[in-house]
């Protein structure tokens, strides 16, 4: 059965930090899609990346990067010199290649970055 | 760019009252994703639909039904509501399977239904 652990509940640093989000997922398919979405006090699901399982290529996006690694199930996103900006919820989930694409989150990890 | 539409933003209902919820999809998009989000809780699927029939289904309690009309926009439909109803409710649509380079997996801004 598909299932997305976020073992760090919460994370708090101070600004300018780096910060990395672990993601560990299972799942019996060999095709499936990982994403994180950030989830800011306001409530939306704001969507920041999506990888295929066949694509193991490591992406940075400004201060934003993820480490893809299937060899462990990780998905791991890392934040650098975060900002007070970054505080929110972050959710890691997984999508497998079956009928309707749903995705199964993670309990998502709270980051606070105070200044 | 378009994005996922849900109204209304902030409903509020009493007990065993009935609620509906809408969501109009991005353009284009062939597939309509609902999921419910308790307080302090990750999102869960409810149910889908692809080209207007149902797809998948979730954990979604049998007092709610769900459809998709012929202008893809879909909705939720919750009747005799609960305390534990209360949440955040989320739709999502996407274009394609999720390989492909156009694929977009959007979420709405979300429905927060407080029952009281």
């Amino acid at each position: 059965a598909q299932k997305v652990t976020q073992a760090q509940t919460e994370i708090s640093v101070v600004e300018k930090e780096d910060v990395t989000l672990d993601c560990v997922y299972e799942t019996r398919d060999t095709t499936y899609y990982l994403f994180w979405y950030k989830q800011p006090p306001s409530g939306e699901l704001v969507f920041l990346i999506r990888r295929n399982s066949f694509d193991e290529q490591n992406e940075i996006s400004g201060r934003y990067s993820w480490n893809f690694q299937k060899s462990t199930s990780s998905f791991n996103f890392t934040i650098t010199a975060s900002q007070v900006v970054d505080s929110a919820v972050y959710f890691c989930a997984l999508s497998e290649g079956d009928s309707s694409y749903k995705l199964i989150f993670g309990s998502g990890t709270r980051l606070l970055v105070r200044p | 760019a378009a994005g996922v539409i849900q109204s209304p933003r902030h409903l509020i209902k009493e007990k065993r009252e009935t609620a509906t919820l809408k969501c109009y999809p991005i353009p284009r998009h062939d597939t309509v994703y609902w999921y419910q989000q308790g307080p302090g809780q990750d999102p869960q699927f409810l149910i889908s639909f692809y080209e207007k029939m149902q797809s998948d289904k979730g954990s979604i309690p049998d007092r709610f039904s769900a459809q998709q009309f012929s202008d893809y926009h879909s909705e939720l439909n919750m009747s005799s509501l609960e305390l534990g109803d209360s949440a955040l409710y989320f739709c999502a649509s996407s274009f394609s399977p999720p390989g492909t380079a156009n694929y977009g997996y959007t979420f709405g801004s979300g429905t927060r239904l407080t029952v009281v």
